[in-house]
């Protein structure tokens, strides 16, 4: 089974522009959350979708926003960038049968490195 | 209340013994503790993950102690190998979570032929 894939893997942006990072789960699998890791702050959690709808967020401003599609596929967009958006974002999926709140076991994604001139 | 405190930051342990990493928590509502290992360019990769009603769990070299009444838990990785030099993150999240991790700081491991 393939595991959960995203792109691109690498991105340079500058300052003001925006982003849209993708992510596939893995087969069968409903749920995607989306985390930002840098070496300052660690990894943060920024939302949870499951079946199309976001569950979760976590304290990111307004720039930061996300969507899931009826394939499970999620993209991920952060507008008007600022220099601090340079992170590491990883994607996580993870099989869940019903829409209960509890914490399934996620698998992520090798990350998109997000650089921000 | 909702962080959880890793440590040490990083660690270096010779060939064959027995690396420990700690975490520490404020929040008792917490109900999912898992730890995720990272090699250089490569997402988090689950290792092992417990809940508060067990208090010790093992998966080969592997074994998560959970001490409710300290609110710590540790992972313990035993015959340490250099293969297992990554960077090591424990994690807690809430019931009702929707997934939520709210992760530790991270343990840089080096383990030395």
């Amino acid at each position: 089974k393939a595991g959960v894939t995203q792109t691109p893997r690498y991105l340079i942006k500058t300052r003001g522009q925006q982003v849209t990072l993708s992510c596939s789960p893995i087969s069968g699998h409903r749920s995607v959350s989306w985390y930002q890791q840098t070496p300052g702050q660690g990894l943060q959690f920024l939302f949870e979708y499951f079946s199309e709808t976001q569950r979760n967020k976590g304290n990111f401003p307004g720039r930061f926003s996300g969507r899931q599609f009826s394939n499970s596929r999620s993209e991920m967009n952060v507008s008007t960038l600022e220099l601090g958006d340079s992170a590491l974002y990883l994607c996580a999926s993870s099989y869940r049968l019903a829409a209960n709140p509890s914490t399934d076991t996620q698998y992520f994604g090798p990350g998109t490195r997000l650089t921000v001139l | 209340q909702q962080q959880v405190k890793q440590s040490p930051q990083s660690l270096i342990v010779q060939k064959g013994g027995i690396s420990i990493i700690n975490c520490a928590y404020e929040n008792t509502a917490f109900d999912y503790f898992p730890w995720y290992q990272q090699f250089p360019g490569k997402g988090p990769a689950l290792l092992i993950a417990i809940r508060p009603d067990v208090s010790e769990k093992k998966e080969g070299r592997f074994t998560i102690s959970f001490n409710k009444s300290a609110k710590q838990f540790s992972l313990h990785i035993m015959d340490s190998q250099p293969g297992d030099s990554a960077t090591y993150f424990c994690a807690a999240s809430l019931p009702g979570g929707y997934n939520k991790l709210i992760f530790g700081a991270g343990t840089r491991l080096a383990v030395h032929p």
